[in-house]
């Protein structure tokens, strides 16, 4: 019954690592996100997608790369771990894109770059 | 550029308090502003939005009030239990911009 889930929930890699964190959906809604929350807890959106298409992208480097198969999910693929990567990561969706509905969010996913 | 403060940073409070977050933002123009609840290790939970056009909005013992025109925004919990304890965010939707976090509070209610 999750609405939206995410995978891993804890992730720990080594600096200059490729890695990926999975995000699905099951809320039938058109537009996910993708949040950084980092150490000083400060929660930022970093991408935006609506029916698998961007349409935000908040100067994130390019060493980030989300990739949306169907609008059910949105992965997220990071080249080049470094150690300022590290933070919590988490998932949304919402209906529509225009932020003038709810949110909802996933568990979070806990990357750690040593 | 929009920026979301909340106060305090932390807060304790024994069973059966009533309580008070506060959020303020610096740019009044908002669409709407979100409250959500953090619980550790898991997501953030969606408690209530008001439209920038609406001056509260309750569910439960929740209740939290908007005034746009102080950029200030309040959650109020009724009788507060243990289970409420969380971090409480809020966030505003300025329409230029996606959604602008605050920092959140930290809530301790002692049983």
């Amino acid at each position: 019954d999750t609405a939206v889930s995410q995978t891993p929930k804890y992730l720990v890699t080594q600096m200059g690592n490729d890695k990926s964190i999975k995000c699905e959906q099951n809320l039938g809604h058109d537009t996910m996100y993708w949040y950084k929350q980092d150490s000083k807890k400060f929660l930022k959106i970093m991408f935006s997608y609506n029916n698998k298409e961007l349409i935000i992208n908040e100067t994130v480097p390019n060493r980030f790369s989300p990739k949306s198969p169907d609008k059910a999910h949105l992965n997220l693929h990071i080249n080049s771990l470094e150690l300022g990567d590290s933070a919590v990561y988490f998932c949304a969706s919402s209906p529509r894109p225009e932020f003038t509905d709810t949110q909802y969010f996933g568990p979070g996913t806990r990357l750690t770059v040593l | 550029k929009q920026e979301v403060t909340q106060i305090p940073a932390a807060l304790s409070v024994p069973e059966g308090e009533n309580l008070v977050l506060n959020c303020s933002f610096t740019d009044s123009a908002i669409y709407n502003l979100q409250w959500f609840r953090q619980d550790p290790g898991k997501g953030l939970t969606s408690l209530l939005l008001i439209q920038s056009s609406q001056r509260e909005q309750t569910s439960g013992r929740l209740n939290a009030s908007l005034d746009k025109s102080s950029g200030r925004s309040t959650l109020y919990i009724a009788a507060s239990q243990p289970g409420d304890s969380a971090t409480y965010l809020c966030a505003v939707f300025s329409g230029n911009t996606p959604l602008v976090f605050g920092k959140g509070t930290r809530l301790s209610v002692i049983a």
